[in-house]
């Protein structure tokens, strides 16, 4: 069975310090692994994602992510948070097993204080 | 052009109403999806259409009805809809090369309240 979990529902970071969302997942196939974004009321904006090629993803705005199999993670970090990354984050797995299974993770809510 | 349009932004209905959401993109996209948002909820997928063929429906009642007329459209019909329809209903399209590697690109989303 497919499953992810984010270890956090609030992260609170002031600007100009790092970000770190945690993502677990756990997976009975080679999964794709993906993180997207959500400001308050918008769609889901793609930030990244894993597809078994290099380990250390890099995306948009300054994020990036690493995906360890041993320890089945897959953690979003940037150097430094601004402002504008406030928002609804969320760690996705994607697999192909007899069918096509997208599941998200329940969300990381990232607060920035100036 | 990476843009998916979704209309109309915002929906308020009766229970006893009709009504339709659509989905829009023009990035060649063979794959399109229909999820549905509850407040501090993540997305839950409703309905997969790959290459205008409904793929995966998750168990979504009737009174939901998805249609895709051409590649590019996704509608889904309202009819008889409960309170706790009410959400935010994200449209998805997909480059599908496989499926599990495929980055969705999502709409703005409409948010319908059904009174």
């Amino acid at each position: 069975a497919q499953s992810v979990t984010q270890l956090d529902s609030h992260v609170s970071v002031s600007e100009g310090t790092p970000v770190l969302l945690r993502c677990n997942y756990s997976s009975s196939y080679s999964p794709s692994l993906f993180w997207y974004v959500q400001h308050p009321n918008k769609g889901l904006q793609l930030l990244l994602k894993y597809t078994s090629a290099a380990t250390l993803v890099k995306g948009i705005n300054g994020f990036e992510a690493e995906f360890k199999k041993s320890e089945t993670s897959f953690h979003l970090t940037k150097p430094s948070a601004h402002m504008s990354d406030a928002a609804e984050y969320f760690c996705v797995v994607s697999v192909i097993t007899g069918g096509f299974k997208t599941i998200f993770g329940a969300g990381t809510r990232l607060f920035v204080k100036a | 052009d990476t843009e998916v349009t979704q209309t109309p932004k915002h929906l308020v209905m009766g229970m006893t109403n009709k009504k339709s959401l659509k989905c829009e993109q023009h990035m060649g996209h063979r794959a399109m999806y229909w999820y549905k948002q509850k407040a501090k909820k993540p997305p839950e997928l409703m309905f997969v259409y790959s290459y205008e063929k409904l793929s995966i429906n998750e168990s979504v009642p009737s009174r939901f009805s998805p249609e895709c007329p051409n590649s590019s459209l996704l509608n889904l019909h309202l009819h008889a809809l409960q309170p706790e329809d009410s959400a935010l209903y994200l449209c998805a399209s997909a480059d599908w090369a496989g499926g599990a590697t495929d980055t969705q690109y999502f709409g703005p989303g409409t948010r319908l309240t059904v009174l």
